[in-house]
């Protein structure tokens, strides 16, 4: 079994100040985490994804995210909001080879960056 | 490669009509999914599929069905469509290989039930 928690429904942050985007997970499974953001009325586009190697992982657009196992986290960060980085997040969690490969949502964050 | 794609983008349908949701890859992915959104909600799975003839239910599968002929396409059945229904369907394939994992959405069905 696998569940993922977003810790916040809604972040409001200033233009140039840092975002944090918690996710707390349990899973059953060996997991691979991502993060995903979408646009309003727009599909799904990976951010960033932790698959067993690295635990402090970059992606896209100055997103990063660290995995901590002993707190069952994977919290996403970014040093600096900018205005385009309004949307929605999910925090997803994945078995790595097992469980047909299933995935499970968090129920969103929604991030706003005020001028 | 166009990725994953869905067909129609948009769709009104009455109650109690059928429909059927069209999604094709062309990644050679094994894994396919479905996954209905609600407004303000995540994803929630509705089937999946490892590989041609082989589909299984996922969360929410009560209203649909599918089938998986070959390993590109993945068709999603509403019979009898209810106003429950009205949501925004994504279609999603992966491949548990080389480091991936990760799954390749499509653009989305936006279904409305009246």
């Amino acid at each position: 079994a696998q569940s993922v928690t977003q810790l916040d429904s809604h972040v409001s942050v200033s233009e140039g100040t840092p975002v944090l985007l918690r996710c707390n997970y349990s899973s059953s499974y060996s997991p691979s985490l991502f993060w995903y953001v979408q646009h309003p009325n727009k599909g799904l586009q990976l951010l960033l994804k932790y698959t067993s190697a690295a635990t402090l992982v970059k992606g896209i657009n100055g997103f990063e995210a660290e995995f901590k196992k002993s707190e069952t986290s994977f919290h996403l960060t970014k040093p600096s909001a900018h205005m385009s980085d309004a949307a929605e997040y999910f925090c997803v969690v994945s078995a790595l080879n097992t469980n047909a490969g299933k995935s499970t949502f968090g129920d969103g964050t929604t991030l706003t960056v005020k001028p | 490669n166009a990725g994953v794609t869905q067909t129609p983008k948009f769709r009104i349908l009455k109650i109690g009509q059928s429909m059927t949701l069209q999604c094709t890859q062309d990644m050679n992915h094994n894994y396919m999914y479905w996954y209905r959104q609600d407004p303000g909600m995540g994803l929630k799975l509705i089937y999946y599929s490892v590989g041609a003839g082989i589909t299984d239910k996922g969360e929410v599968p009560n209203g649909y069905n599918v089938s998986r002929s070959t390993t590109e396409d993945f068709p999603l059945r509403l019979e009898l469509a209810a106003p429950s229904q009205t949501s925004v369907y994504f279609c999603a394939s992966k491949i548990l290989a080389g480091g991936s994992y990760e799954q390749y959405f499509g653009p989305g069905t936006r279904l409305t039930v009246t």
